[in-house]
């Protein structure tokens, strides 16, 4: 069945980085759009950043544009997220996700991780 | 940017039916999925493309889509629909975007 697992999360300080992985099994990775969507504590979910299949598609939200990066190794069946510049608002629990494409080609997310905490504080 | 607008919560008795509206504009026009997240729990796709239902979704979860509201709807709700629950459309500016999320209290 879909697995995804993440992992990478922890304590960092302000202005520190981290980089987050999500190891993918039960279905075919290279073929799958994928997205990371995160929850800060007590908080509603926040989409993050999408990438296509070959990466010729990325999106990121606003609130991360610059400071982070989306990758794949799809020999490694692996997603990641480069964090930078981490701010005390980015203090959350990181799910990855697989998007499906409905019919007008828009993502929905049918498969989630279980989570990684990043905490970032002095 | 676009947003999603939900009620923070609904209560409902078991039995009867719970509905959670999603408000954005011209909502209709795009397609809605909806979450269903327990405590300390991954959130779980029990809708997309407005009205369809993953496999493994029981049939008393529903949705539909139309105007600038989109809506889930549980029929003979049981205790254990008893969760957050979270509307998501996709925006050509915004991206990807979630509604505040609902609380569903079956009481």
């Amino acid at each position: 069945q879909v697995q995804l697992v993440d992992s990478g999360g922890g304590l960092v300080k302000p202005g520190g980085s981290l980089r987050l992985s999500c190891v993918a099994s039960g279905f075919s990775f290279s073929d799958s759009y994928m997205s990371w969507i995160r929850q800060a504590p007590g908080k509603g979910l926040e989409w993050v950043s999408y990438i296509s299949p070959a990466d010729s598609t990325i999106y990121y939200a606003d609130s991360v544009k610059g400071r982070f990066i989306i990758s794949r190794d799809n020999t490694k069946n692996s997603l990641f997220l480069q964090m930078n510049s981490l701010r005390a608002a980015d203090t959350a629990v990181y799910f990855c996700a697989r998007a499906r494409l409905d019919t007008a080609m828009t993502p929905y997310f049918d498969s989630w991780g279980q989570g990684s905490l990043v905490t970032v504080a002095s | 940017s676009y947003e999603l607008t939900q009620p923070p919560s609904v209560s409902v008795s078991p039995g009867q039916t719970a509905i959670i509206t999603c408000s954005g504009e011209k909502l209709g026009e795009r397609y809605t999925s909806w979450y269903q997240q327990r405590p300390g729990q991954s959130p779980v796709l029990v809708i997309y493309q407005d009205r369809k239902r993953p496999s493994g979704i029981p049939e008393r979860f529903s949705g539909s889509n139309s105007g600038n509201t989109a809506t889930l709807t549980i029929s003979g709700t049981q205790t254990m629909d008893e969760s957050d629950y979270y509307c998501q459309a996709w925006d050509s500016n915004s991206g990807v975007v979630f509604g505040g999320g609902t609380k569903l209290t079956v009481l």
